[in-house]
């Protein structure tokens, strides 16, 4: 079974607006770590920002922001006010300790001028 | 300050070939180390871990084989390379075992084409 599910391969979003980057989980463990990371063409992994299990408050890394759905076992990705420079892979990940960082399939996102 | 370098960032071998991919961490002690693959259009595939000199676990069974000689040096190794092989490797570096603590810090990978 998938345990991370990003349903969208493709988002256009316009230069300024928001942008929200879906990801679900599947895991029964209570402590998990939830990470969202940026690949652009280049083909390095950027990380963006983490969501701990237990954390109470969304996670915010200046205009990116995980909202954090633990009942619903969703984590997306929230971009505000969308650059040129935002155009990339977006993957979600999940690591459930002891066991190591699994990926989602990746949303490509294109930012349109 | 960290950093992590990976190399050859591009190669193109035959089939049958064999493979020597590494991965160097500086500015950091005992990181736990990781290769990854990426298949074109997919996601990342864990391949293997290390959390130590000579301590390597192997995610996915294959024709690829890891080695951690010294504590900040990784090496993907093949002895004969598939067609299945292609793809982009990444390898990564982190600090401690909590969920929080594995925020995974990648170098810039290398694109292998396996002709």
């Amino acid at each position: 079974a998938q345990k991370i599910t990003q349903t969208q391969p493709g988002m256009f979003v316009q230069e300024k607006e928001a942008v929200t980057l879906d990801c679900t989980y599947d895991t029964s463990d209570p402590s998990y770590g939830l990470f969202w990371y940026k690949q652009p063409s280049s083909g390095e992994m950027i990380f963006l920002i983490y969501q701990g299990s237990y954390d109470q408050q969304n996670a915010t890394e200046g205009r990116y922001s995980l909202n954090f759905q633990k009942a619903r076992k969703s984590a997306n990705l929230v971009i505000s006010a969308s650059q040129l420079g935002d155009s990339a892979m977006y993957f979600c990940a999940m690591r459930e300790p002891p066991r190591q960082l699994t990926f989602g399939s990746g949303t490509q996102l294109t930012v349109l001028p | 300050s960290q950093t992590i370098h990976q190399w050859p960032a591009t190669l193109v071998q035959p089939v049958g070939s064999p493979l020597s991919l590494e991965c160097t961490v500086e500015g950091t002690s005992n990181p736990n180390l990781y290769w990854y693959r990426q298949a074109a259009g997919r996601g990342l595939q864990l391949l293997f871990y290390s959390v130590g000199i000579g301590q390597i676990s192997s995610e996915v069974p294959q024709n690829l084989s890891a080695s951690r000689p010294q504590d900040r040096q990784f090496i993907l190794s093949s002895k004969k390379l598939l067609l299945s092989d292609s793809g982009f490797y990444l390898c990564a570096w982190s600090v401690g075992l909590g969920a929080g603590a594995n925020v995974l810090t990648f170098g810039a990978g290398s694109r292998l084409t396996v002709l």
